[in-house]
Order: C-alpha cells, then structure tokens, then sequence
C-alpha cells in the first residue's frame, strides 16, 4: 500500500525567503504525485502534478516541485513566498492501475509567513 | 463553470442523529470521492463512487456509514446515530472519467460537528 509522509508539521518563513516543503512517498512504481494547497476552511486546490517525464514540474502560484526516484522525494519549492501562500499544503500520491483511483495524502504541513 | 459543490458548508448534530452530507460534482464529471479530514489531520480516503455504482469502499468505516450516487442528484453520504468522534470536515471530490492520473477537483467541504 502507498503511504506519503510530510516530515514537517509546521515552518515558519519570511517574506520574502525561499521555501522547500518535504514530502516522501512508499509506492512499488512510479506514481501520481499531486500537491494540494488548502487555505483556512476552504477545500483543496491542484497546485501541481507529476505523472512522467520531466522531474522537474512547474505549477501555479509560482510554486515548482521535483520528483526524485532515488529518495522517494517530491518536494515542494518556492523562490519567494508571499503573505498570501500562508496556508496547509498536502502531498498526495495516486497509484497508477489502481482500481480505486484513491489518493493517499501526507498529514500536510502548515507554512506560516513572518512579515 | 461552478466548481464542486457541497452542502451544508456546517452542519451540527447531537449524538444519535443522523447527518446527511451532500455532493454535486463538477458539471461532466460522473465520478465522485469523499475524503474525511479529522482535527490536526490529513485526508483519508472513504469511497469512490460512479453514478449508481459504488466502486471503492475500502476506506469507509464498517458501520453506520453509508454513500449513494444515483443516476439524478447529487451524491450523499450519510452518517447515522453519529458520534463525537465523526466530527470532521468531509470532503468531496470528482473527476471525468475516474483514471488515476486525472485531476480531482475538491469541493468547499462540510464541516460536521457532533455535539
């Protein structure tokens, strides 16, 4: 069964700063690989999504994220976040063949920005 | 173009009540998800759901709970005698064509408290 960790519950950046949020997967093959951003009481919105070929995915909002086969990593990185991108981020993965079509989420990470 | 709707956005019931939470995908998508997000949390899978069909249940506890897509209406999920640990924000989410690597668009979410 697939599983997704996010290391980090809460990070703390400025203004401002680059942001990389953790994220780890447990799958056979090469999923799906989704990141979701969810602002306070609001559902889940796509920022970006990896299915194959290029490792290096660019999303919405000036966010990008990396797939890396060798650490089972998808991160989630941003150049210079923006008061507004404070919000609970999830790492997703789907599995390909899976007759389910579930997405399995991390326990997600909650950025907070300092002015 | 009205993305994923869900209703009612808050809903409150006493132990022992029934709670009844409703889903209306996006216009041209036939399948449907719900994901359960307990306090401090991420999501977890419940049910997948076709219209008129339900595909994947492997995520929705054994008893009291139950989902119906039927062929008009929106999708329901239905809790009954519900208990304080059933508070949750329930999401909803769909897609076209129900395949792994698609997009699933979530709803707004209902916030069930139970008293």
């Amino acid at each position: 069964a697939q599983s997704v960790t996010q290391p980090d519950i809460h990070i703390t950046v400025s203004e401002g700063a680059s942001l990389e949020l953790r994220c780890n997967y447990s799958y056979g093959a090469t999923p799906y690989l989704f990141w979701y951003v969810q602002s306070p009481g609001q559902g889940l919105q796509l920022l970006l999504k990896y299915f194959s070929g290029d490792t290096l995915v660019q999303g919405i909002k000036g966010f990008e994220a990396e797939f890396k086969r060798s650490q089972s990593s998808f991160n989630l990185r941003k150049p210079s976040v923006h008061w507004s991108d404070a919000a609970e981020y999830f790492c997703a993965v789907g599995a390909k063949n899976n007759a389910g079509n579930m997405l399995t989420f991390g326990g997600g990470t909650r950025l907070m920005v300092k002015p | 173009n009205a993305g994923v709707m869900q209703n009612p956005r808050h809903l409150v019931r006493r132990r022992g009540q029934e709670a009844r939470l409703r889903c209306s995908p996006m216009k041209g998508h036939s399948h449907v998800y719900w994901y359960r997000q307990l306090p401090e949390e991420g999501l977890k899978f419940m049910v997948y759901l076709q219209k008129e069909n339900i595909i994947d249940e492997s995520g929705m506890p054994k008893e009291r709970f139950s989902a119906e897509f039927p062929k008009e209406g929106p999708s329901i999920l239905r809790i009954q005698q519900v208990v304080r640990g059933d508070s949750a924000a329930y999401f909803c989410a769909s897609s076209r064509q129900g395949k792994s690597q698609e997009t699933q668009y979530f709803g707004p979410g209902t916030r069930l408290l139970v008293l």
